[in-house]
């Protein structure tokens, strides 16, 4: 079993769209979470870190449900600028050791 | 601030041949990190360093070695090249300390072994 899996893709979804990527992480003593997007054949980028209370940064939205080891993200009023590769991170300590999902790729249309 | 280069950009190389991959940041980040990425496969650590002199082992180490000397500089080497090391490589850095940092990724180098 993977450490980090994650949707299988792609979704294809119209602009305006709320989608929502689920992720789920086997170690339970991971301490820290992520999601970080990652456009075509670029390095990936920081898109928000997701805390137990659950947070949300403008049409974004991570929760975080560590009894059941379940990481989302939801995208309200999709943007054609959303398109791109969702990765879900795990991290267990506070070191530079990250365990990614494969990604959720996102394509939304006109 | 240049932030995290990588060169080469691209790369083909022979089975058989080595070469060391290069990473910088100018950050002064404590921890730096390669991951390589494959189709389908998401990117997996290789290895990383805590801080100068310290390097560990990630999810696939076989046939790289890295060393730290510098805090600026995270080389990777791969000492025999095999098709199976054919791959976008991806070197990243954070600050040390605290549970939400952020990792800085370079632009990758795509490796092709032939």
């Amino acid at each position: 079993r993977k450490e980090v899996e994650q949707d299988p893709g792609p979704f294809n979804v119209p602009e305006g769209a709320t989608v929502a990527f689920n992720c789920t992480y086997s170690n339970s003593a991971s301490q820290s979470f992520f999601w970080y997007r990652q456009d075509c054949r670029k390095e990936p980028k920081l898109l928000m870190s997701v805390y137990s209370s659950g947070n949300e940064d403008g049409r974004f939205t991570a929760q975080l449900n560590r009894a059941s080891q379940y990481i989302s993200l939801l995208i309200r009023d999709s943007k054609l600028s959303d398109s791109a590769t969702y990765l879900c991170v795990v991290s267990f300590n506070q070191g530079g050791k990250l365990i990614f999902g494969q990604g959720t790729e996102l394509s939304v249309k006109p | 601030n240049a932030g995290v280069t990588q060169t080469p950009k691209f790369q083909v190389l022979k089975t058989g041949q080595s070469m060391t991959l290069q990473c910088a940041q100018d950050m002064n980040h404590e921890y730096m990190s390669w991951y390589r990425q494959d189709p389908g496969m998401g990117l997996r650590l290789i290895h990383y360093s805590v801080g100068a002199g310290i390097t560990d082992q990630g999810e696939v180490p076989n046939g790289y070695n890295v060393s730290r000397s510098t805090t600026e500089d995270f080389p990777l080497r791969l000492l025999s090249a095999a098709p199976s090391q054919t791959s976008v490589y991806f070197c990243a850095s954070s600050e040390a300390g605290g549970r939400y940092y952020e990792q800085y990724f370079g632009p990758g180098t795509r490796l092709t072994v032939t």
